[in-house]
């Protein structure tokens, strides 16, 4: 099985610009989940999606937004990039999504640059 | 609220050297744990996890691990290190909703 995939790879943005991120999970996986990497936070969850529904969000401000389509794909979306919106956005796909907790997959991750 | 907690932000090993990283978590109900590893400008790939039974469990390149309750601990370890295993190293719980929460990470030199 293809493992989950993520686009672009890396994107330069400046600041005041938004971006939007791409993510296809593991064929099946149903739940997807995005996390943001940063040197100084860390891995930190952003939300999750399932049945192109959000169940859970993390502790980011409304510029960060996502969605889930029909084929479980899904996209994250920044608005109004900031300098520290520098990071490596991750994500992460898991089976049915009905368990309590599944062993989530990761991607290669996006690498974003705001200047 | 959890939280995982990994003491040792940088470790030097050397080649063929055992291999122990520390791992504490707090959360108040049954923990889902997980060791995952990223090597530069990568993502995670799962080394293992544990979800319930038996509290040693065994996970890929050789890699193990240890649940102890008594200890909030989820200890990795490796009786031989290679030089290809230098990486980043997470620890990680998982919570209801299917949400993770990671330690800040070990970094693994290992030399010759």
């Amino acid at each position: 099985k293809a493992g989950v995939t993520q686009t672009p790879r890396y994107l330069i943005k400046t600041r005041g610009q938004q971006v939007t991120l791409s993510c296809s999970p593991i064929s099946g996986h149903r739940s997807v989940s995005w996390y943001q990497q940063t040197p100084g936070q860390g891995l930190q969850f952003l939300f999750e999606y399932f049945s192109e529904t959000q169940r859970n969000k993390g502790n980011f401000p409304g510029r960060f937004s996502g969605r889930q389509f029909s084929n479980s794909r899904s996209e994250m979306n920044v608005s109004t990039l900031e300098l520290g919106d520098s990071a490596l956005y991750l994500c992460a796909s898991s089976g049915t999504g009905l368990g309590v907790v599944e062993t989530q997959y990761f991607g290669p991750g996006t690498r974003l640059l705001v200047l | 609220a959890q939280s995982v907690t990994q003491p040792d932000i940088h470790i030097t090993v050397s080649e063929g050297a055992s291999l122990e990283l520390r791992c504490n978590y707090s959360y108040g109900a049954t923990p889902y744990l997980f060791w995952y590893v990223q090597s530069p400008g990568q993502g995670l790939q799962l080394l293992l996890k544990y979800f319930s039974g038996d509290t040693l469990v065994q996970g890929i390149k050789g890699f193990e691990a240890e649940f102890k309750r008594s200890q909030s601990s989820f200890n990795l370890r490796k009786p031989s290190v290679h030089w290809s295993d230098a990486a980043e190293y997470f620890c990680a719980v998982g919570v209801r909703g299917n949400q993770f929460y990671f330690g800040t990470g070990t970094s693994l030199t290992v030399i010759p």
